[in-house]
């Protein structure tokens, strides 16, 4: 059974600092998700990594995959308040039309001013 | 464009009720996928159809179950609810193959 664990499970972090989350999954995949919650809403779509070593960046956030490594990585630049939410990453277990998202635990992030 | 909706937005019923939750996919999307997300938890997998097919199955008891129509739309029915079932249900679409899932806004439910 597939296995998806993130840590730290909570960060809390001032304003300014870079820190990085990490994701960890027990088989193999090569498409893993990103996202974003806030309390109380629903899944904002922040990456989608579809091959070993792809990295991809958006503001003060990127993210990388190392799929032999079978580890994703999340980190933060210069952190702002508005950064503070719930994060999630996803291996996705299917293929072709069929997709199958497992969620890891989430990191929730705390940006002190 | 709008997005994924889902209906209604929130829902409290007693245990041994039955629940309808709707999902509506973003237009030209054919895939939709349900989740379950408990409190303080990740998203857990229920159910993924395709083409009015269902193309997966998550880890829940036969009380859940779900269809796709001919418009893609989507229902999630649940019988005989249990104060575990107390959830936000997420609803999600996407175009088949290695695409981002867009997530709708969910449907809290309560289970008294």
């Amino acid at each position: 059974e597939l296995k998806v664990e993130q840590n730290p499970l909570f960060l809390s972090m001032q304003e300014g600092k870079n820190y990085t989350i990490y994701c960890n999954y027990s088989t193999t995949s090569d498409r893993l998700y990103w996202y974003r919650q806030d309390p109380g809403k629903s899944l904002e779509s922040l990456f989608v990594l579809l091959s070993n070593g792809a990295v991809k960046q958006e503001g003060r956030l990127m993210a990388s995959l190392d799929t032999k490594a079978r580890l994703s990585t999340l980190h933060i630049t210069a952190a702002v308040h508005d950064l503070s939410a719930t994060y999630f990453c996803a291996v996705d277990m299917g293929g072709g039309a069929t997709n199958k998202l497992i969620f890891g635990t989430g990191t929730l992030l705390a940006v002190q001013p | 464009d709008a997005g994924v909706t889902q209906s209604p937005t929130h829902l409290i019923k007693t245990r041994g009720q039955h629940v309808t939750l709707r999902c509506s996919p973003i237009s030209g999307h054919k895939s939709v996928s349900w989740y379950q997300q408990v409190l303080g938890q990740g998203p857990q997998f229920i159910f993924q159809y395709y083409e009015k097919e269902e193309r997966g199955r998550g880890n829940f008891p036969d009380r859940f179950s779900a269809r796709q129509f001919p418009n893609y739309s989507s229902e999630l029915n649940v019988n005989a609810l249990l104060l575990g079932d107390s959830a936000l249900y997420l609803c999600a679409s996407r175009l088949p193959g290695p695409y981002e899932q867009y997530f709708g806004p969910g449907t809290r439910l309560t289970v008294t």
